[in-house]
């Protein structure tokens, strides 16, 4: 069975720093592009991140870009999203999410296939 | 970036009825376009991928289509468990985009 399963949200104040976790399960990790998805309270979903299954490839969101990196753990099987100068309009949860496949120079991967519970993060 | 624009933001349906909302992108996206149910307090989930494709286990009563910058997800037959909020991602190209979202309501 495919899981994913994130940790590390909390309270931290503005201009802190966060390390989200995403452990996954049931699929062979590294075959697969991975995003992280965020979700303010009360507002719709916004992209934050993604990386090719490689971890060669690396995307961001306008919003995050220079404050956040995106990065994976073959030898674990783990996801990651290390959150810096965070400001008080990232409060949000925060969900990792496999891809339907690989990215690639054509193709993002793909639609989200699989998510995990999400993960609280408040900057206050 | 490709904006995606989801309408109606909200509907109130009776169980039974058919549903309809549509997702436009700012530019052609081809065929890649997904459709997600989020319940509250849940992980959204892939209902439908590339436009028209009914993810394994999701009931066929739902149903997408389009193709270039018009897309549409049908719900017929409402069902209680149907009541929820659709959003559409276009996944062309990054940055990924997702629409604002469209809550379906009990009439």
């Amino acid at each position: 069975e495919v899981q994913l399963l994130e940790s590390g949200g909390g309270l931290v104040q503005p201009g802190g720093s966060l390390r989200l976790s995403c452990a996954a399960s049931g699929f062979t990790f590294s075959s697969y592009a991975m995003s992280w998805v965020r979700q303010a309270p009360g507002k719709g979903l916004e992209w934050v991140s993604a990386i090719s299954g490689s971890g060669a490839s690396t995307y961001y969101a306008d919003s995050v870009k220079g404050r956040f990196t995106i990065s994976r753990d073959k030898s674990k099987n783990t996801l990651y999203l290390q959150m810096n100068s965070l400001r008080a309009e990232d409060t949000a949860v925060y969900y990792c999410a496999k891809h339907d496949y690989d990215s690639s120079g054509y193709s993002p991967g793909g639609a989200f296939d699989m998510w995990g519970q999400g993960t609280m993060v408040t900057v206050s | 970036d490709i904006q995606m624009t989801q309408s109606p933001s909200s509907v109130s349906a009776s169980v039974g009825d058919r549903v309809t909302i549509t997702c436009r992108a700012s530019q052609g996206i081809s065929s890649w376009l997904a459709w997600y149910q989020q319940k509250p307090g849940k992980a959204p989930k892939l209902l439908i991928y590339a436009a028209s494709n009914l993810e394994s286990g999701v009931p066929s009563r739902i149903s997408g289509s389009g193709s270039g910058t018009d897309f549409t997800l049908t719900i017929s037959g409402l069902q209680p468990e149907d009541f929820a909020t659709y959003y559409c991602q276009q996944a062309n190209s990054f940055p990924l985009t997702f629409g604002g979202g469209t809550k379906v309501e009990i009439k």
